[in-house]
């Protein structure tokens, strides 16, 4: 079965420190990665998909297969980044595995 | 457009009490799923339909059914609610293209509380 593992309940960094959200997934197939965000008092969306290799707000995320994780990074974090963020798996159309959520605050 | 709407926005119920929250969408999406949130557990899925008339279990399906008659509508019953099902609901669509694997729109949320 699948299962994304976010290992940091709480992140919290300085404005203008660099950023890593964590997360490992396990899935035997071909995995397609996500990260949702949800900003305080509005609804989940989403912020990146792998397969898209954007940057979305100065964030990016590389899969790596052979760690079998897809971390989100920023360079330079800034006050509006604090939110929820969850990392999620996609299995055809079944439905996201999401992992538990990293609460990032950016101390000012 | 609206996007994704869910009805009601909170409810509080009693221990074997029945209700059923109402999703909807305008964005003539095939697929559409519902999530419960709960702190420390992330999001988990109920249900999902890739489809009118389609339903299917997810992770979490004991307690709750489903039913898409129409296409930009997806309703989750609870038959008889318990405490355990004390949770923050969420709807969402995705479009047929790529099989779901494009971004699914979430709705803002039900907060539901069985006492």
């Amino acid at each position: 079965a699948q299962r994304v593992t976010q290992p940091e309940k709480l992140l919290s960094v300085f404005k203008g420190a660099p950023v890593e959200l964590k997360c490992n997934y396990s899935y035997s197939g071909s995995p397609e990665l996500f990260w949702y965000v949800q900003y305080s008092r509005q609804r989940l969306q989403l912020l990146l998909r792998h397969i898209s290799r954007e940057s979305i707000k100065g964030f990016t995320a590389d899969l790596n297969k052979g760690e079998t994780s897809f971390h989100l990074k920023k360079p330079f974090a800034q006050e509006e980044d604090s939110a929820m963020y969850y990392c999620a798996l996609l299995k055809s159309a079944d439905g996201l595995t999401f992992g538990k959520g990293t609460h990032l605050i950016i101390q000012p | 457009n609206a996007g994704v709407t869910q009805t009601p926005k909170f409810r509080v119920l009693k221990t074997g009490q029945s209700m059923t929250l109402l999703c909807a969408q305008d964005m003539n999406h095939e697929y559409m799923y519902w999530y419960r949130q709960d702190p420390g557990m992330g999001l988990r899925l109920i249900h999902y339909s890739v489809g009118e008339g389609t339903t299917a279990k997810g992770e979490v399906p004991d307690g709750y059914n489903v039913s898409r008659l129409k296409k930009q509508n997806f309703l989750l019953g609870l038959e008889s609610a318990a405490p355990s099902q004390t949770s923050v609901y969420f709807c969402a669509s995705s479009p047929l293209e790529g099989g779901g694997s494009y971004e699914q729109y979430f709705g803002p949320g039900t907060r539901l509380t069985v006492t």
